[in-house]
């Protein structure tokens, strides 16, 4: 079945303690991005991947790190979690970034206390 | 960024009646797109209509596009109540040499029976 998987989908942890959401799509897609939703604000980018080893900042970067070694994956990083990180998180995909029909992950609900 | 922007922020109805949501944007796109959230999950893309286009099909779906306006409906006919969800436009502009996709905050439908 053609997916996007996240890993995990719930997380409750503390200020400062470096953690990693990861994301893992099986339809060989290029593009893949990671999302962040909040009430009021609706989904933000946060980072994107044009293709392995490249990728760029979307609107809402600070505080977080990607990388995209291999194809099929693109874990978010977050070195030193804080409050204001508390979010829902959703990775997407998509077969590059000219179709743009994307497809999404799960969600990874955090909480950072 | 851009952004689209959808209108109403909720919308109520009976069952068989028909949703229009609406959507605003403010610079030129490539394409628009409409997802469907269920609560919590992760966004399901349901049509994308290109900016040559000016109304689109899909089941019990209707897109229409105008770009002089800046603008785009979606209409759910013959509603059912399995079709409460959040819906969201994505807009799809072309800057710098790659694709990026925007969303607006959403349109809460509440569909009952």
């Amino acid at each position: 079945e053609a997916q996007v998987t996240q890993n995990p989908r719930y997380l409750i942890t503390v200020t400062g303690k470096k953690l990693t959401v990861t994301c893992s799509q099986n339809m060989n897609h290029e593009y893949m991005s990671w999302y962040r939703q909040d009430p009021g604000l609706g989904l933000r980018q946060i980072y994107y991947s044009m293709n392995v080893e490249v990728t760029d900042k979307g609107d809402v970067p600070e505080g977080y790190k990607v990388s995209r070694k291999e194809k099929r994956n693109f874990p978010l990083i977050l070195e030193s979690p804080s409050p204001n990180q508390t979010s829902l998180y959703f990775c997407a995909s998509s077969l590059d970034y000219r179709t743009n029909e994307q497809f999404f992950g799960p969600g990874t609900r955090l909480t950072v206390l | 960024s851009q952004q689209g922007e959808e209108d109403p922020q909720a919308l109520s109805i009976q069952e068989g009646e028909n949703a229009t949501m609406n959507c605003s944007y403010k610079t030129s796109i490539n394409n628009l797109q409409w997802y469907r959230q269920n609560s919590g999950r992760g966004l399901v893309h349901l049509i994308l209509i290109r900016s040559n286009e000016r109304e689109k099909h899909s089941g019990r779906l209707r897109v229409t596009l105008d770009t002089s306006k800046k603008s785009s409906s979606l209409l759910i006919t013959a509603s059912r109540a399995a079709d409460t969800a959040s819906y969201f436009c994505a807009t799809d502009a072309y800057d710098s040499g790659y694709s990026t996709l925007t969303f607006g905050k959403g349109t809460m439908l509440l569909v009952s029976p």
